[in-house]
């Protein structure tokens, strides 16, 4: 089974640049979540999708950052314009559904810097 | 407010000998625990979990044990191996009304010496 794709990898912009993610769950996995990591810090929960409905987003800073979840499979990130402190990994991660206990598949990540 | 802590941000043990990463919480609504491990550059990995309403679960050489009333869990590792060197992650989850919701500690790193 494939896992978790994101795209890009890395990225570096300057502040109050734009950026965008890209991730592909898990085929068939109806929650996909997106978080961020700060260097030396857990995740932290940024949004939360179930299919293409926002089941979460109460730590969203939505006056910079957005996600979008297309036809309840594929998912962007979008950050505009970007701090200093946006500096982090961003992980996308896909589950089967949002029961406890339910099992959270992770992506690679996408480090970003901004300068 | 931290709900998820570990407080012991690194951890050196020698191969073959047991380790334990410890994590306590402060929220009793959580109803269910996990553990991750993160090798660098690489997304967490899930590793075990264990429902509140358990008190042990083992998986292999991993064990964790919740302690409800101390609000405090532990993953156990025997014996451990040079692979097994990782950040650990421990989360917690709880049912918000209309989803489950996962909140991690500040993680681990631990440190298998030969």
């Amino acid at each position: 089974e494939a896992g978790v794709a994101q795209s890009p990898r890395y990225k570096i912009i300057e502040k109050r640049q734009s950026v965008a993610f890209w991730c592909n769950p898990i085929s068939g996995h109806a929650t996909l979540y997106w978080y961020q990591q700060i260097l030396g810090q857990g995740p932290k929960l940024l949004i939360q999708f179930q299919n293409n409905g926002v089941v979460d987003d109460s730590q969203l800073p939505k006056d910079r950052f957005s996600a979008e979840r297309l036809k309840g499979v594929d998912s962007t990130l979008k950050i505009q314009p970007a701090k200093l402190e946006d500096s982090a990994v961003y992980l996308c991660a896909s589950s089967l559904d949002s029961f406890g206990g339910t099992v959270i598949a992770f992506g690679s990540g996408t480090r970003l810097t901004v300068v | 407010d931290q709900q998820v802590k570990q407080n012991s941000p690194s951890l050196s043990v020698q191969e073959g000998r047991i380790s334990i990463l410890n994590c306590d919480y402060t929220n009793s609504m959580f109803d269910y625990f996990l553990w991750y491990k993160k090798y660098p550059a690489e997304g967490p990995t899930f590793l075990i979990s264990i429902s509140s309403i358990k008190d042990k679960n083992e998986d292999g050489r991993f064990t964790v044990f919740l302690n409800k009333s101390a609000k405090h869990l532990s993953l156990h590792i025997v014996p451990s191996q040079p692979g097994d060197s990782a950040v650990y992650f421990c989360a917690a989850s709880q049912y918000t009304g209309t989803a489950s919701k996962l909140t991690f500690g500040t993680g681990t790193r631990l440190q298998v010496t030969l």
